[in-house]
This record gives structure tokens, C-alpha cells and sequence, in this order.
């Protein structure tokens, strides 16, 4: 089956820009989680959503956001980029059970010039 | 949970050696466990799944062992290769929908 979905690839953004990435979840998972991956800093979790309500948000100020529509897939949002916001984006997919075949997608390289 | 930082430690082998490597966790009300590699600039990949019901499980070429009592992992690599460079680590799930992830250990298969 198709694994996790992660659009785009690559971006390059400029400072003070907005930027939306796109996951799509293996087909039948309906919890979507997105990390931050930094060389210096390793996996971050930002948020989770489950039937398209965050359940679970990480320590993030107010420019990361995110939703879940209705057949799973989800966005997540950074507004007003800082340099710093250059990383790879994750996001990763499980069925309903607690964590059940937690799958990470290839990712979203950002950078912010 | 956090991982893969830098200063990861390092397990250097031969081409063709069996590896192992190990993950602590602490929350003993862990009760599911998944390894996965992720190389250079990609996204982490699923190697293997263990519940607490079982202390052993095996996959192509790798096995992962898990030690509830003293509440460690353990991936074993067979026959490693080249392409099995990477870093590598775990994450367990304790009443959380969100994984604790280990360290990492970086392998480097010596051809």
C-alpha cells in the first residue's frame, strides 16, 4: 500500500514569507503527527491531529499551525519564516491504536533565506 | 520525545558482521516499540514493530529484542551491508499517541 505522502519535496522561502506543507497519511490512518528535524536539535514534535482535532501540540509559538481535513490528510502552516524555521519537516501517520504502525514520510526539506 | 542530534554515538563495522544495537527507555509503561533507520536527508523508515507481549521478533535480516525488566531494545543486524549505513533508533509508545524517541546510533558499514 502507499506509504506516507510529503509535498512538497523541496522549498526555498525568504524571510517573512508563508509556507503550507501537505501530508497525506497511509490509507486507513487517521492520526497525523509533524515533526521538525535540525541537525542540532533531532525530532521536535510540533503537533498531532485525530479526526481533524489537534489532540496533541508541541512547544511551538503561534506560527506553526496546522489542520486535518476530513479524509486525514493534513496541512501545516508556518507564517512569517525565520532563517531558523530552515529544517526537515516530517510528518507520520498511525491507526487508530496508540501508535500503531507509526510511519514517517520522506519529508519537506525547507529553507529560509 | 527528541533523537538524532548530533554527537550521536557511533557503531563502525565490516561488511558482512552481524551488528547490534541498543536502546534504553525509561517509561515502563511502555508497551510498543518500533526501530527505524533514517539516512542522510530522508524521512525515518519502519524496520520492525515489537509489542510488550513478546520479547523477540524477527524481520528480513533483522531481529529486535526487547527486555522489559531492565527496559531495553536491541535491533540486531544479520550480515550487514554497505547499505545499511544510517542512523538508527527507537521509539516506544506508553500511554501516548506520541513516541519517545531514542538517542540514535549512527552504523557505518566498512565495505
Amino acid at each position: 500500500k502507499a506509504g506516507v505522502t510529503q509535498t512538497p519535496r523541496y522549498l526555498i522561502k525568504t524571510r517573512g514569507q508563508q509556507v503550507t506543507l501537505s501530508c497525506s497519511p497511509i490509507s486507513g490512518h487517521r492520526s497525523v503527527s509533524w515533526y521538525q528535524q535540525t541537525p542540532g536539535q533531532g525530532l521536535q514534535f510540533l503537533f498531532e491531529y485525530f479526526s481533524e482535532t489537534q489532540r496533541n501540540k508541541g512547544n511551538f509559538p503561534g506560527r506553526f499551525s496546522g489542520r486535518q481535513f476530513s479524509n486525514s490528510r493534513s496541512e501545516m502552516n508556518v507564517s512569517t519564516l525565520e532563517l531558523g524555521d530552515s529544517a526537515l519537516y516530517l510528518c507520520a501517520s498511525s491507526s487508530p491504536g496508540q501508535g500503531d504502525g507509526y510511519t514517517f514520510g520522506s519529508g519537506t526539506r525547507l529553507t529560509v533565506v | 520525545g527528541e533523537s538524532v542530534g548530533l554527537h550521536l554515538p557511533t557503531l563502525s563495522v565490516q561488511e558482512g558482521d552481524n551488528s547490534i544495537i541498543n536502546c534504553a527507555y525509561s517509561n515502563s509503561a511502555s508497551d510498543y516499540f518500533i526501530w527505524y533507520k533514517q539516512e542522510s536527508g530522508k524521512g525515518p523508515q519502519f524496520i520492525i514493530d515489537i509489542r510488550s507481549n513478546m520479547d523477540k521478533r524477527q524481520g528480513q535480516r533483522v531481529t529486535v529484542l526487547l527486555n522489559k525488566t531492565v527496559k531495553h531494545l536491541s535491533l540486531q543486524i544479520a550480515a550487514t551491508q554497505p547499505g545499511d549505513s544510517a542512523v538508527y533508533f527507537c521509539a516506544d509508545f506508553g500511554g501516548s499517541y506520541i513516541p519517545t524517541f531514542g538517542r540514535g546510533t549512527s552504523l557505518i558499514v566498512h565495505p
